[in-house]
């Protein structure tokens, strides 16, 4: 058990909705990572927040947002949803200053119908 | 920009033999580290090993051991004693100072009984 928590694990939803996942870092931590891991693009950084701030951004559609709370929760949008959205989402967490110290949560598996 | 590449998508071992899994990267900083992901059928993320760049000597973790080639931009891994546990997706990564971890296409390595 690697600390993150991430909900729910399981959402299966129709194209053109909009999904919330949310993710619990470890205590202390308070940068928060997302992934995504699909068949056709494979894993791949989202975007990271730190205490509350964006801090880096990847390969992430202009559909998706994210938001860190002030408790460091974070939560991630998905918004219009496509087939091709159906992915596994990851969130990890790290120690400030220590990005190369990720502890990734279960993934929360996203099916688009 | 930085480069993972897995370029096997997938090996077999004997149970007790050695297995050494192949990753080459590509970047522009002169300090990064590099993993490696274990992700079994759960789809956990779990960290088998890490490597920071700028330490000649190779990282070590029981059975797991690197073999980090610098000036080549090689690193793979070697599993040594393999066990039906070790079957999995296996994940070379690479993060350097935008935080961003950059993953490879994975490799799925069956071990035979």
């Amino acid at each position: 058990d690697s600390g993150v928590t991430q909900t729910p694990k399981h959402l299966i939803t129709a194209t053109g909705q909009r999904v919330t996942l949310r993710c619990s870092p470890r205590s202390g931590d308070l940068s928060v990572y997302w992934y995504q891991q699909s068949l056709d693009q494979g894993l791949q950084f989202l975007i990271q927040y730190y205490n509350g701030e964006e801090r880096a951004k990847g390969n992430i559609l202009e559909r998706f947002s994210a938001q860190q709370f002030p408790d460091l929760h974070s939560e991630l949008n998905l918004s219009s949803l496509e087939l091709g959205d159906s992915a596994l989402y990851f969130c990890a967490s790290s120690p400030s200053g220590r990005a190369y110290e990720q502890y990734f949560g279960p993934g929360t598996r996203l099916t688009v119908t | 920009a930085q480069t993972v590449t897995q370029s096997q998508p997938e090996m077999s071992v004997q149970e007790a033999e050695t297995v050494t899994l192949s990753c080459t990267y590509d970047t522009s900083e002169s300090d990064y580290y590099l993993f490696w992901y274990k992700q079994p059928p759960s789809r956990q993320m779990i960290l088998v090993i890490r490597q920071e760049a700028y330490k000649q000597q190779n990282a070590t973790e029981n059975r797991f051991s690197v073999n980090f080639q610098k000036a080549a931009k090689s690193f793979s891994l070697k599993i040594s004693d393999s066990q039906l546990g070790d079957a999995a997706m296996y994940f070379c990564a690479l993060i350097g100072a935008n935080s961003k971890l950059t993953f490879g296409k994975g490799i799925t390595l069956s071990v035979r009984p």
